[in-house]
């Protein structure tokens, strides 16, 4: 089945950019998806990709996709106080399911 | 329009005892999901549902079963819960791909905590 990894934990200083990773190892994913978790709350989708671009920008996200190194990226531009959460990355599966990530919690320093 | 909805928010639970958790969607989707979170793994799938009556094990469906006898519900059961049945529960929906929304986005509900002693 599908691996996904990630770093658990990143910290920048408000202002500077973020920079989150994941590597999967299942290269027919069509879409793969970031999404966002705040404390106590579900999952909220923040953007997703289509395995034919490499590159997608929603203001101040944008997604890098690497086909050939099965790496996909999420940089947040101006990172804010309010970004802190823990960050999931999931690439579609089979048209139905999706597999996560361990997440990254985003921590930003003031 | 309530989204996804998950009753209980919390629970605790002794060792085996049984409970039923509730999801419920009022987005007229057609797969709906239970995941369970541990820390540092991430959401891990239990059982899936790509329609009324229908359901599906995903990752980790072991002390588990599901139902979707309406569209709208998918619950969740724990016919004897174990310590390691301890986590946060959530509940997710998705229309189908293709439908008229032409919707890619599971819907996530809230969480249930749920606590095994």
């Amino acid at each position: 089945g599908e691996d996904v990894e990630q770093s658990l934990f990143l910290s920048v200083r408000e202002g500077d950019s973020s920079v989150i990773n994941c590597t999967y190892t299942d290269s027919s994913s069509t879409y793969l998806y970031w999404y966002k978790q705040e404390p106590g709350a579900g999952l909220q989708l923040l953007t997703y990709i289509f395995s034919n671009m490499d590159m997608k920008q929603d203001q101040r996200l944008t997604v890098l996709l690497n086909k050939k190194d099965k790496h996909l990226s999420l940089r947040i531009a101006d990172t804010q106080t309010g970004d802190s959460a823990i960050y999931f990355c999931a690439p579609e599966a089979d048209g139905q399911n999706f597999v996560f990530g361990p997440g990254t919690r985003l921590s930003v320093l003031p | 329009n309530a989204g996804v909805t998950q009753t209980p928010k919390f629970r605790v639970l002794k060792t085996g005892q049984s409970m039923t958790l509730l999801c419920a969607q009022d987005m007229n989707h057609e797969y709906m999901y239970w995941y369970r979170q541990d820390p540092g793994m991430g959401l891990r799938l239990i059982h899936y549902s790509v329609g009324e009556g229908t359901t599906a094990k995903g990752e980790v469906p072991d002390g588990y079963n599901v139902s979707r006898l309406k569209k709208q519900n998918f619950l969740l059961g724990l016919e004897s819960a174990a310590p390691s049945q301890t986590s946060v529960y959530f509940c997710a929906s998705k229309a189908e791909r293709g439908g008229r929304t032409n919707s890619y986005e599971q819907y996530f509900g809230p969480g249930t905590r749920l606590t095994v002693t």
